[in-house]
């Protein structure tokens, strides 16, 4: 398995705080991601990174900011936290392999409940 | 661009019968195509991967998948469900060219009846 952790792995948060989700891989890996995954939805972009201090947005990114200050954390953070943000959220991280493919590896995933 | 559809969102089978899960893509350039496998309350595990080398895939599990250009399609099969097997199955869609954006289809949800 990839070394890909997160933390927290369950979360009850009130509406209004600010939370900050973890990613940690052990692979320098240069690319990260971050995921919700919502019934009905599938999985859903909200941030990637493309290297140290290089972020950029998906499709949900509002509500949501992000930091890479080294290679093998990226943070997701919810500033001020709303029920709508309820949600399972995976990292995954992918490289160029020898095939030239970028498969990504995933996190075991963050519950996060917005009350 | 980049597209990935699941035909299916539930595909329901009897332990031991064949599986095929259906998966329609459109990419712009030559793509990279992936099948991952999610178990309840975990990760997404990557099942296999076409990226233009034998149209035929074999992954782990037993799964296999199959690259139809003419088709732009990309199923995955298996002989012999497995009651293991029941998982959620989401296709994926990378295309070439340095794209390191994949895209991802709503998943289908296998169900294995005893």
């Amino acid at each position: 398995d990839a070394g890909i952790t997160q933390s927290p792995r369950h979360k009850v948060t009130e509406t209004g705080t600010p939370v900050t989700l973890r990613c940690h891989q052990t692979e320098n890996h240069r690319y990260m991601y971050w995921y919700r995954q919502d019934p009905g939805h599938g999985l859903r972009l909200i941030h990637y990174s493309y290297g140290v201090k290089d972020t950029d947005k998906g499709e949900v990114s509002d509500g949501y900011s992000v930091s890479r200050s080294k290679t093998e954390d990226f943070l997701l953070t919810l500033e001020s936290a709303t029920s709508s943000q309820t949600s399972v959220y995976f990292c995954a991280i992918s490289d160029a392999t020898l095939a030239g493919s970028y498969e990504q590896y995933f996190g075991p995933g963050t519950r996060l409940t917005v009350t | 661009a980049q597209s990935v559809t699941q035909l299916d969102s539930h595909v329901s089978v009897s332990e031991g019968t064949p599986v095929l899960l259906r998966c329609n893509y459109s990419s712009s350039y030559s793509p990279s195509l992936f099948w991952y496998v999610q178990h309840p309350n975990k990760g997404l595990q990557l099942l296999l991967k076409y990226t233009s080398a034998a149209t035929l895939v074999k992954g782990i599990n037993g799964f296999e998948a199959e690259f139809k250009k003419s088709e732009t399609s990309f199923h995955l099969t298996k002989p012999s469900a497995h009651m293991s097997d029941a998982a959620e199955y989401f296709c994926v869609v990378l295309g070439s060219g340095g794209s390191y954006i994949p895209t991802f289809g709503r998943g289908t949800s296998l169900i294995v009846h005893p």
